[in-house]
């Protein structure tokens, strides 16, 4: 069985710039959710994808955005950075109405 | 709204001693809760949950948590902290508004196991 990966590990961006952070499920894990995790917080909940759609979301701007493919894998994407958007960003994945949910080792994204 | 509080910052303990790092909650209905820990540079690690059942739930390396409905408490124990312990503990309650899973999280307590 494979875990949750994501990559890339380590990643440093400019102002305004874009960024695309990947995810790969755990095997026959249905559902991935992102959360942000800001130096020194826990975990804040981005937004939950489920059969390629968005189906939550928390309290974070249109410019976050993401994608799930056929293959339950995902994609992150935030547009015109900003220095706060510095943080460790997290995957996890779970089955539909799972209870656990199971996370990777997540991507550093640092904005200068 | 669902929320999980983590009141010490940081905790130290001598290696062999118990240790105990706390988390309250607050939610509406039956509560989920989750322990995690997170070691430098790492994700997350699942430890254990409370759904139902005894109030006692043992999990991975020799953690258990006390579920206590009265004091909306669910602390992680340990008999005997070793130093390999060290590492960041996060307490979180699932919240399903909107119909979807997600988790919420403390702000984490640090523990320090010494020597």
């Amino acid at each position: 069985e494979t875990g949750v990966t994501q990559s890339p590990t380590h990643l440093i961006k400019t102002r305004g710039q874009q960024v695309t952070l990947r995810c790969s499920s755990q095997s026959g894990h249905n559902t991935v959710s992102w959360y942000q995790q800001a130096l020194g917080q826990g975990p804040q909940f981005i937004f939950q994808y489920y059969r390629e759609e968005e189906n939550g979301r928390g309290n974070f701007p249109p410019r976050f955005s993401g994608l799930q493919f056929p293959n339950y894998s995902s994609e992150l994407n935030v547009n015109a950075l900003e220095l706060d958007d510095s943080a460790l960003y997290l995957c996890a994945s779970s089955l539909v109405g799972g209870v656990e949910q199971y996370f990777g080792p997540g991507t550093r994204l640092t904005v200068t | 709204a669902q929320s999980v509080a983590q009141p010490e910052d940081q905790v130290n303990v001598a290696e062999g001693n118990p240790l105990t790092v706390k988390c309250t909650y607050s939610v509406s209905g039956n509560p989920y809760l989750f322990w995690y820990v997170q070691y430098p540079n790492r994700g997350l690690q699942f430890l254990l949950k409370y759904i139902t059942g005894d109030n006692l739930v043992k999990g991975s390396y020799g953690f258990e948590a006390e579920f206590n409905k009265s004091q909306t408490s669910f602390h992680l124990k340990k008999p005997s902290a070793l130093v390999s312990d060290s590492a960041l503990y996060f307490c979180a309650v699932r919240d399903m508004t909107g119909g979807y899973n997600k988790l919420i999280f403390g702000a984490g307590t640090r523990l320090a196991v010494h020597p």
